[in-house]
C-alpha cells in the first residue's frame, strides 16, 4: 500500500528565505502526487500536483515540487516567503489507476518577519 | 466556481450520541470522500464514494457509517460518540476518473463532553 511521510513536523523560516519543505512516498507503482495547503479554520487548498513529464512541476503563489524516483521523493519549494504563507502543508499520493488519497501528517510552516 | 459545503460546521455531542455530518458539492464530481483530521496526525480516510450510489472503506471506517444520497451529496455518522474526542471531519470531491486532486470543504469540528 501506499504511504507518505512528511519527516519535518515543523519549520521556521524567515521571510524572504527561501524554503524547502520535505516528502517521501512509498509505492510499488509511479504515483500520483499533490500538496495542499491548509490555512487555520479551513479545508485543504491544492498547491500543486504531478504525475508524469517535466520533474520539476509548478504551482500557485510561486510553489514548485521536484518529483525523484531514485529518492521517492516530492519536496516542495520556494524561493522567498511571504509572512502570509504560514500554514500547514500537506504531501498526498495516489496510486495509478486508483481513487484512493493517502495523506502524509503534515508541516507546519512558520514564517518569522 | 463550485463549493462544497459541510453542515453543520461546529458540533458538540454527548458520549454514545450518535451523530451525523453532511456534505453537499455543487462541482457535479461524481467522487467523494470523508476525511478524520486530528491535531499532529494529519488526514485519514473513513469512506470514499467513487460514483452515485457506490461506497467504499477507507482506513478508519470502523465506527462510522456513510451514505451517497443522490450525487451531489454525502453523510457520515459517527455511530457512538467516544467521550473527550476531538477532531475536525473533512469531506472532499474530485470529478470523474482516478487520480484526481480532491477538493475540500472547510470541515467539521467535532468535540464530544
Amino acid at each position: 500500500a501506499q504511504s507518505v511521510t512528511q519527516p519535518d513536523a515543523r519549520v521556521t523560516v524567515s521571510e524572504g528565505a527561501s524554503l524547502q519543505l520535505r516528502c517521501k512516498y512509498s509505492s510499488s507503482v509511479t504515483p500520483y502526487l499533490f500538496w495542499y495547503v491548509q490555512y487555520p479554520r479551513q479545508g485543504l487548498q491544492l498547491l500543486l500536483k504531478y504525475y508524469s513529464g517535466d520533474p520539476v512541476v509548478q504551482g500557485v503563489n510561486g510553489f514548485e515540487a521536484e518529483f525523484s524516483k531514485s529518492n521517492s521523493s516530492f519536496h516542495l519549494r520556494k524561493a522567498s516567503v511571504h509572512w502570509s504563507d504560514s500554514a500547514v502543508y500537506f504531501c498526498a499520493v495516489s496510486i495509478t489507476g486508483g481513487y484512493k488519497v493517502v495523506f502524509g501528517s503534515g508541516t507546519r510552516l512558520l514564517v518569522s518577519p | 466556481g463550485g463549493i462544497i459545503t459541510q453542515t453543520p460546521k461546529f458540533l458538540i455531542g454527548q458520549e454514545g450520541q450518535k451523530l451525523t455530518l453532511k456534505c453537499q458539492q455543487n462541482f457535479n464530481h461524481d467522487t467523494m470522500y470523508w476525511y478524520r483530521q486530528d491535531s499532529g496526525k494529519g488526514l485519514r480516510l473513513i469512506y470514499y464514494s467513487i460514483t452515485e450510489n457506490d461506497l467504499q472503506k477507507g482506513d478508519l471506517s470502523e465506527g462510522y457509517d456513510a451514505s451517497r444520497e443522490k450525487k451531489s451529496s454525502f453523510s457520515l455518522t459517527v455511530t457512538s460518540a467516544q467521550k473527550n474526542e476531538m477532531a475536525v471531519f473533512l469531506c472532499a470531491s474530485s470529478i470523474q476518473g482516478n487520480n484526481q486532486a480532491p477538493l475540500f470543504g472547510e470541515g467539521t469540528r467535532l468535540s464530544v463532553l
